[in-house]
Formats: C-alpha cells, sequence, structure tokens
C-alpha cells in the first residue's frame, strides 16, 4: 500500500522560500502524477502543481510565478519551493498521488492517497 | 478558472440519507471526485470516476452526476460520517491544466 511521508520548515518569515519534501513509500513512482495542495486554516483545498516521474510539470496558474516542483526518482521523493512567501500562503500543505483515466463520455481524476500534512506558518 | 459550488452545511438523522451537491461547468467534462476530511487530518478520497469507491471505503457512499451537477449520497449515515466533504474536478476553462476543489460541506449527524 502507497504511503506518502512529507517534512519540511514550518516557520518562515515573509519573502522567505518555503521548500518541502514529500517520499513515496511501497508502491510504483512512474505511472502517475504527484501534486501538492494546500489547506489554508479554516479555508478550503487549492492545488498548487504536479509533476511526474519525467519532470514534467504543471501549475496553478495564480501560483505558476512562485512555484516549482522538482523530483528526484532515484529516492522516490518529490519536492515543493514556494519563494516570496507571504502571510496569505500559510496553509497546511498535502503532498497527494493523483490519476486521471479518460472515461466513456468523460475524464476523472483524483487524489490517492494523501500524506499527513505540514503546517506551515508565514509570520515576521 | 472554474469554481466548483457546495452548500456550507447539512445535517442528517443517524442512520438517515443525506446528499450533498457539487455545482460547476467543468462537471459537464469531468467527473468529480470526493474527499472526506476530519478534524485535523488529510482528506481521504471517498468516491472517485462514474461512482467507485477506493477500497476501505463503506457502500453507504455513493457518486452520481447530472449535468453540471454532481451528488455525494451517504445512504444510513453513521456518526463517523461527520465531516467535511468537498468534489473536486479537472479546471475546463482556461489553456493550462488545473484542478479545482469545491467550497467544501460540513455534514452533521444527529
Amino acid at each position: 500500500q502507497v504511503q506518502l511521508q512529507q517534512w519540511g520548515a514550518g516557520l518562515l518569515k515573509p519573502s522567505e522560500t518555503l521548500s518541502l519534501t514529500c517520499a513515496v513509500y511501497g508502491g510504483s513512482f512512474s505511472g502517475y502524477y504527484w501534486s501538492w495542495i494546500r489547506q489554508p486554516p479554516g479555508k478550503g483545498l487549492e492545488w498548487i502543481g504536479e509533476i511526474n516521474h519525467s519532470g514534467s510539470t504543471n501549475y496553478n496558474p495564480s501560483l505558476k510565478s512562485r512555484v516549482t516542483i522538482s523530483v528526484d526518482t532515484s529516492k522516490n521523493q518529490f519536492s515543493l519551493k514556494l519563494s516570496s512567501v507571504t502571510a496569505a500562503d500559510t496553509a497546511v500543505y498535502y503532498c497527494a498521488r493523483g490519476l486521471t483515466v479518460v472515461v466513456p463520455a468523460a475524464m476523472a481524476n483524483w487524489f490517492d492517497p494523501w500524506g499527513q500534512g505540514t503546517l506551515v506558518t508565514v509570520s515576521s | 478558472s472554474s469554481e466548483l459550488t457546495q452548500d456550507p452545511a447539512v445535517s442528517v438523522a443517524l442512520g438517515q440519507t443525506v446528499r450533498i451537491t457539487c455545482q460547476g461547468d467543468s462537471l459537464r467534462s469531468y467527473y468529480a471526485s470526493w474527499y472526506q476530511q476530519k478534524p485535523g487530518q488529510a482528506p481521504v478520497l471517498v468516491i472517485y470516476g462514474k461512482n467507485n469507491r477506493p477500497s476501505g471505503i463503506p457502500d453507504r457512499f455513493s457518486g452520481s452526476s447530472s449535468g453540471n451537477t454532481a451528488s455525494l449520497t451517504i445512504t444510513g449515515a453513521q456518526a463517523e460520517d461527520e465531516a467535511d466533504y468537498y468534489c473536486n474536478s479537472r479546471d475546463s476553462s482556461g489553456n493550462h491544466l488545473n484542478y479545482v476543489f469545491g467550497t467544501g460541506t460540513k455534514v452533521t449527524v444527529l
């Protein structure tokens, strides 16, 4: 059973760069896209971006200018960097495995499993 | 980007049926997936595709879709189903791939 374990700094000052890493255990690393998703305190979920084992990335247009997602296939890990953080970037950040399939008449995507989450607080 | 709109909160009596809806233009082209989130925990996938449950998800959870609306139904709600529920789909607007989540529905089991 695939498990995701994530880690990274939990307290940042404004203008610093957020850095998180997610390790994948117990399953195939290729054949999937690996995503970062965040949730501000008391609010909903926001997709940040994704990467596959080849390093192909897609980013949320609203965050694209500040986001870099990278992959280390030798360790089955992927990482998130978010630059120039502000208080608005305070959130719980999750890593997750994503899958998209084409089924008759539509396309289906889902995220499963998820990492345990990391609270990142931006404060001066 | 597209938006997915959910009712903020619904309540259901123990053992009764509750339906949670998710509305958005992207749902005309993409199936929704549904996530259950309990306080302090990561979201858990409960429904994906047309109406598929991951291993370990009780069969009281089911999904459906019509037009621009996706629904998650809990038939015979249990106390442990009290949680926030989020829908998600690919974003059909714009030229770049994006995924959107619904605004979330808090389910209270009475």
